[in-house]
């Protein structure tokens, strides 16, 4: 069964420390995502990604996020300079229709730990 | 900003039992999808709703859309221990993202 796949699984960074996060999403879907976890709180939006441009953003992704889909088949996220409150699980996720009507598919996550 | 509460955000029942979880917005949902996730893992979808008043069963399952398209519930008839996880509601209200409810957590002691 296709299947949305990232890495790392965990990278631990010092703060002021740049990071790429890499997605491959399924390879139809035309809808990407990031969302992120941290430790015991919800599930949060942060940037959706069609027809390589950014289609919408939260609040959380500031100047320090992008997104770049370099190749047709990788999707990343790039945080330029981390600080401590980014230490979080990023959820890469994908479907094949916009968000309202299609299924999003995760992949694992990854862990990200600032130190 | 629209907000997802669900509840209860703890239960713990005997296997064999039956339950439902809640999911409710005071915004209406352009659709609205259930997740299950276990520790370390992504969210993995169980089933999208998208019309008022839709129900759907998964197996032991059952999924139902409020009228109003404000509301979902999720009712597991049976309860195994399998089914223990942290169950996530999220919707969309029209736009690209989805906004997660906090979850249930499900314990089923067997």
């Amino acid at each position: 069964e296709p299947e949305v796949t990232q890495t790392p699984s965990h990278q631990v960074t010092q703060m002021g420390q740049e990071v790429i996060l890499r997605c491959v999403p399924i390879s139809n879907h035309l809808y990407f995502y990031w969302y992120r976890q941290i430790l015991g709180q919800k599930v949060e939006f942060l940037v959706s990604f069609y027809n390589n441009e950014i289609s919408e953003k939260s609040e959380i992704f500031d100047d320090q996020f992008s997104v770049e889909r370099p190749d047709g088949s990788n999707f990343t996220l790039k945080i330029r300079s981390t600080k401590l409150e980014d230490s979080a699980m990023y959820f890469c996720a994908s479907s094949a229709a916009r968000a309202n009507t299609g299924e999003l598919f995760f992949g694992e996550g990854s862990r990200l730990t600032v130190l | 900003t629209q907000l997802l509460e669900q509840s209860p955000q703890f239960l713990s029942i005997q296997e064999g039992e039956n339950l439902t979880v809640y999911c409710n917005s005071s915004s209406v949902f352009s659709s609205l999808q259930w997740y299950r996730q276990e520790p370390g893992e992504g969210p993995v979808l169980l089933v999208t709703v998208v019309t008022g008043g839709e129900v759907k069963k998964l197996k032991r399952l059952t999924f139902q859309f409020g009228d109003a398209r404000k509301d979902s519930s999720l009712h597991i008839t049976a309860a195994q221990p399998g089914d223990t996880g942290l169950y996530l509601c999220a919707g969309c209200f029209g736009n690209e993202k989805l906004t997660f409810g906090t979850g249930t957590r499900l314990t089923i002691i067997p």
